[in-house]
């Protein structure tokens, strides 16, 4: 059970929008679409922010989407606004009730 | 609104047993609903399962981490409860406690974590 990968840093510009990439392989990305996505700030608990790869919990901004294409999931943030700034870490089931998490992104908004 | 939190000694010594309490209030930890994980972060790393319990007692384990790693639940006391033997720095890390929805197949709430430094 290795770890997902994902850029260790994205940036961008307010209003911009980007996208972090997770990657894992058949056995967790690829086999299931259960991949979510948390944004952790320093200090803070961590809030989920994508499930099930797509979906989105009650009161977190359509700006954040997900998608997932093989073996890669991705988190696109759009209308990048300054409170985005922190970590962001994917988290895919792996199968017999386990799971995998990414070794995470941290976006600078510029 | 449902809150964790987790407790237990920020320090232990290398080949020790490492022990934590995540308490939940808000809600009951005895929901069929849901599960309970245990996640922690080492310093300047990324997030490791480390497993789940429910509220019957039935875990699940990191394979990685399997042989030392306990995880027990309270009823009585809307807890549960981290153990992890033989511990050395490379355990250092802020552990966090979560909810996993079984429907959701994620962990929609976490505490905020408390760090746990592994040194003599």
């Amino acid at each position: 059970q290795s770890a997902l990968t994902q850029p260790a840093s994205v940036s961008g510009s307010p209003g911009q929008s980007i996208t972090i990439s997770c990657t894992g392989t058949s056995s967790d990305v690829g086999s299931y679409n259960l991949v979510s996505w948390y944004q952790l700030h320093p200090g803070k608990a961590p809030k989920l922010m994508i499930y099930e790869g797509s979906k989105r919990p009650s009161g977190v901004s359509n700006r954040f989407s997900g998608s997932k294409s093989g073996n890669t999931a991705s988190l696109t943030i759009s209308g990048l606004q300054a409170e985005d700034e922190a970590d962001y870490y994917c988290c895919s089931y792996a199968g017999s009730s386990t799971w995998v998490f990414g070794g995470g992104t941290k976006l600078t908004v510029l | 609104q449902l809150q964790l939190q987790e407790s237990g000694p920020g320090l232990v010594k290398p080949s020790e047993t490492l022990s934590l309490t995540c308490t939940v209030s808000g809600g009951s930890i005895s929901s069929s609903s849901y599960y309970w994980g245990w996640i922690r972060q080492p310093p300047e790393k990324g997030l490791e399962w480390l497993g789940s319990i429910y509220y019957s007692g039935g875990t699940y384990y990191n394979p990685s981490l399997k042989s030392r790693v306990t995880i027990s639940v309270d009823t009585s006391k809307n807890q549960f409860s981290l153990k992890l033997s033989s511990v050395t720095a490379a355990d250092t890390a802020v552990y966090y406690c979560a909810r996993l929805v079984t429907a959701m197949v994620t962990f929609d709430y976490w505490g905020q974590g408390t760090l746990v430094t592994v040194s003599s």
